[in-house]
């Protein structure tokens, strides 16, 4: 059973617009989320985390976004650029568990 | 550092053969983990090791996989006898600690006729 989840399986925005990808779990366990990047032919790439002690976490363009009543979180670009362009999974894990879990993936495609 | 290094990128074979994949993880990581992508699960964990040793298992398919850490610096996920529903991009993911970030390697993507 998927304990973290992307429902939507593709985005497309225009370049300069906002991306939002959103990301649902199950586990009310689940302390720590991260976003992983992944290009065509490459491994995933972290690209930014956050803690269930804050509610978001800002890195340059990217900002992660945390209900944990929801259970949800969302990773906001902004500007969105081109080579953005990729896939972004997101991931979960728990104090006390060695690894994560991790989502199908959401298509990003940022048009010029 | 080189980053985890996986090969071969491309695995072509036939349904009933053995099929071995390789992992060099970043030297000094103490961790190492076995991933499967497809469409329908994502990101599949099948193994991870700390120390060398095999921790949890639990994510491997059936017998057919088998995953092992004979040192540091390789590990090895064999599927014996491979068969379509095996295809896949199988990736090796290694990290210094059971919280920090993972880093990935490019992938093995492997073909099943």
């Amino acid at each position: 059973d998927q304990q973290v989840k992307q429902n939507s399986p593709s985005l497309s925005v225009q370049e300069g617009r906002i991306s939002i990808l959103n990301c649902d779990y199950t586990n009310s366990m689940f302390d720590y989320f991260l976003w992983y990047k992944k290009y065509p032919a490459e491994g995933p790439t972290f690209l930014i985390s956050i803690s269930s002690i804050k509610d978001k976490n800002e890195d340059g363009r990217f900002t992660v976004f945390l209900n944990k009543s929801a259970k949800h979180l969302s990773l906001h670009i902004v500007p969105s650029q081109p080579g953005d362009s990729a896939v972004y999974f997101c991931a979960a894990s728990a104090t006390g568990a060695n690894n994560l879990f991790f989502g199908t993936g959401t298509r990003l495609t940022v048009i010029p | 550092d080189a980053g985890v290094i996986q090969s071969p990128r491309h695995e072509v074979t036939e349904m009933g053969q053995e099929v071995t994949l390789r992992c060099k993880p970043i030297s000094g990581h103490d961790y190492l983990f076995w991933y499967r992508q497809t469409m329908m699960r994502g990101l599949e964990l099948l193994i991870y090791f700390n120390n060398n040793v095999p921790i949890d298992d639990s994510g491997m398919p059936e017998d057919r996989f088998s995953a092992k850490m004979p040192n540091a610096s390789f590990s090895t996920l064999k599927i014996q006898p491979s068969e379509p529903r095996d295809s896949a991009v199988y990736f090796c993911a290694s990290s210094s600690n059971h919280r920090d970030t993972q880093y990935f390697g490019p992938g093995t993507r492997l073909t099943v006729l």
